[in-house]
């Protein structure tokens, strides 16, 4: 079964880069959607962004100036990158696979803590 | 993108039904046959519970079930289980975001 797991720094300074990678295991990243959300502490969840194998991506409009999706499919690995980085930015970040054929989110990671702070 | 509206908390005994709704506009939930339904245990990845407004992933109880009627979308939790105790969250397809979720839900069994 597949299972998801994000990893990267859980401390950025403003205005730097945030980086997380989400790691593919128990199947193959090459046939799905795979997504990232947020959710800032006590407030709701967020769609940031979504990529595909042949690099389609679609971006939320309100972050899509300082986001970029990517993907390493040797590695089963997929990343998000967030420039430019404010306090606002602060949230647990899950990524997910989408459901094929449909518009839902079918396996998720535990998410992972990223603050932002000098 | 306004984020979808669901009660703040939901609570029932062992054995009831329950049911949470999740009301958007005709730009989300009523205008797409595209809700699904989240289950999230504390500091747990979320489940996928429902999707295409009524249908349910390989596995899941048919205790769950779910329903559209306009803009407002619902989850329904029949004979209520201590382990349906849990945060519940919903979210439609969005011409604008492609995904916007709801304010999620506390499900307490009392």
């Amino acid at each position: 079964q597949v299972q998801l797991q994000e990893s990267g720094p859980g401390l950025v300074k403003p205005s730097e880069t945030l980086s997380l990678t989400c790691t593919v295991s128990g199947g193959s990243i090459k046939n799905d959607y795979w997504n990232w959300i947020r959710q800032p502490a006590g407030k709701g969840l967020e769609w940031v962004g979504r990529i595909y194998v042949n690099g389609v991506t679609n971006y939320n409009p309100s972050l899509k100036s300082r986001v970029t999706l990517s993907m390493d499919t040797s590695k089963n690995q997929f990343s998000l990158k967030l420039n430019s980085v404010t306090a606002a930015d602060t949230a647990v970040y899950h990524c997910a696979r989408g459901l094929r054929g449909y518009y839902a989110l079918d396996v998720w990671g535990q998410g992972t803590t990223v603050i932002v702070s000098s | 993108q306004s984020a979808l509206t669901q009660p703040a908390s939901v609570s029932g005994s062992p054995g009831q039904s329950i049911t949470i709704s999740c009301t958007g506009t005709s730009s989300d939930v009523g205008g797409y046959d595209y809700v699904s339904w989240y289950q999230q245990y504390p500091g747990k990845a979320p489940k996928l519970m429902i999707y295409d407004v009524s249908y349910r992933p390989s596995g899941i109880s048919n205790r769950f079930s779910g329903s559209k009627s306009g803009n407002t979308a619902s989850l329904t939790i029949s004979g209520l289980q201590a382990e349906d105790e849990a945060d519940y969250f919903c979210t439609s397809y969005t011409s604008i975001s492609l995904y916007v979720f709801g304010t999620g839900t506390k499900v307490s069994v009392l």
